[in-house]
């Protein structure tokens, strides 16, 4: 099962900053906070990630509470092209194979920006 | 940079045959390939792990028998579904990382078995 709960869906304003929340209370020390989005009938695509520390990219921040129980991922100027699925995803260690982690996708936050 | 690819982008076939489903990391070597499944309005569900030259570790409840996975060089995984059912239309797609580094997803295949 997931290990994030988000909002299932947001609706912001063109040419707003856009604040998708997740929550993650039970994390682990050394498990990561990814972000992708899923852009209608295409691949998920990488945001961003941390561990700790808040991130920014040319794409997005990651603000990741102390107790990183929680993180909120921010589109600065949300365009219409940012229309999206975008998923929360806590980083977990497989089973069964040492030293592998993988994704277990939530049900993610429908993200509408509106003209 | 990282970029995947995905071929076909989309393929129908007849139920009973087989189809198979190439992933490839065009700009970096891939160390580890995933491959995930994904229904209408559903969210991505992970279904085996493949680490270069090694056998897949499929996850629970995936049958290993029917979605063979080959993954035989640091660029190149393979799908093969098996004996396609109508049940197997799906939309399925890869996710290639370089030593459990970020993952890095192809475009997706889109199956439909008549």
């Amino acid at each position: 099962d997931a290990k994030t709960t988000q909002p299932t869906s947001m609706d912001c304003a063109e040419g707003r900053a856009a604040n998708l929340p997740c929550n993650h209370s039970t994390i682990s020390g050394n498990e990561y906070v990814y972000w992708y989005r899923q852009i209608h009938s295409q691949g998920p695509q990488y945001i961003i990630h941390g561990l700790k520390n808040n991130e920014t990219n040319e794409m997005a921040s990651l603000i990741i509470t102390e107790d990183r129980k929680s993180s909120t991922l921010i589109l600065p100027h949300a365009t219409l092209r940012d229309t999206a699925v975008y998923y929360c995803i806590v980083r977990v260690a497989q089973r069964g194979i040492q030293g592998a982690q993988k994704l277990v996708f939530g049900q993610g936050t429908r993200l509408t920006i509106n003209p | 940079g990282a970029v995947v690819s995905q071929h076909p982008s989309w393929v129908i076939c007849k139920s009973g045959t087989s189809v198979k489903i190439e992933c490839r990391s065009l700009d970096f070597q891939a160390t580890t390939m995933f491959w995930y499944r994904q229904f209408p309005k559903q969210s991505l569900m992970l279904m085996a792990t493949s680490n270069e030259g090694s056998k897949a570790t499929y996850e629970q409840g995936v049958e290993k028998d029917k979605f063979l996975i080959n993954h035989a060089s640091l660029t190149l995984s393979t799908l093969t579904v098996t004996s396609a059912h109508p049940e197997d239309s799906s939309f399925y797609i890869c996710s290639a990382s370089q030593f459990q580094e970020t993952q890095y997803f192809g475009p997706g295949t889109r199956l439909l078995v008549l």
